[in-house]
């Protein structure tokens, strides 16, 4: 079982660029989540996404949107790329909306 | 609302001591709660959780946690330090709404462990 991957592990963007990450779930989980963790901070929920859905969502602006696609896999886009981006993205799978997350390794996004 | 409190960024220790991270939560309604370790660039992996029942949790690698409702506390423990357990720990509060899940981290404890 491969886990949760994710990719790229790295990514530098320009400030006002459009980013799109990757999300793999582990095998049989059907919910992704996103997290951004800012450097010296704890994770920062950012959305939930079940059946192709949103279904909850942080306090993160709509530059933030995501989408899962039919075999569970999910993208994280985020647009108009801040400087205060710059974080680690993590992404969390699950058997359902309420079990334990399992994580991946995440993505390290520096935007320049 | 929820959130969570963990009392101080940084905690050393010597090898074989005790390890104590202190988190408090509040919430409004019963909480999930949950620790998880970050080792240097990687996710997080879950170390227990309490969900009902039995108010002391047992994890892996040796550390436990106890949930105390009169004090909104969810503290973690570990009798003995092993060098291996330098890494950051996560406290969280999880929260169903509408059967879908509400996340709230607290903001990390590093723990340093000295030979």
């Amino acid at each position: 079982d491969a886990g949760v991957t994710q990719s790229p592990t790295h990514l530098i963007k320009t400030r006002g660029q459009q980013v799109t990450l990757r999300c793999s779930p582990k095998s049989g989980h059907d919910t992704v989540s996103w997290y951004q963790q800012a450097l010296g901070q704890g994770p920062q929920f950012i959305f939930q996404y079940y059946e192709e859905e949103e279904r909850q969502r942080g306090n993160f602006p709509d530059r933030f949107s995501g989408h899962q696609f039919p075999n569970y896999s999910s993208e994280l886009n985020v647009n108009a790329l801040l400087l205060g981006d710059s974080a680690l993205y993590l992404c969390a799978s699950s058997r359902n909306p309420t079990a334990e997350a399992f994580f991946g390794q995440g993505t390290r996004l520096t935007v320049v | 609302a929820q959130s969570v409190t963990q009392l101080g960024s940084h905690v050393s220790v010597s090898e074989g001591a005790l390890v104590l991270l202190r988190c408090n939560y509040s919430s409004s309604v019963p909480p999930y709660l949950f620790w998880y370790v970050q080792y240097p660039n990687q996710g997080l992996q879950l170390l227990l959780k309490y969900t009902t029942g039995a108010t002391l949790v047992k994890g892996i690698n040796g550390f436990e946690a106890e949930f105390k409702k009169s004090e909104t506390s969810f503290h973690l423990t570990k009798p003995s330090a092993h060098m291996s357990d330098a890494a950051e720990y996560f406290c969280a509060v999880i929260r169903g709404l509408g059967g879908y899940q509400k996340v709230t981290f607290g903001t990390g404890t590093k723990l340093q462990v000295i030979p």
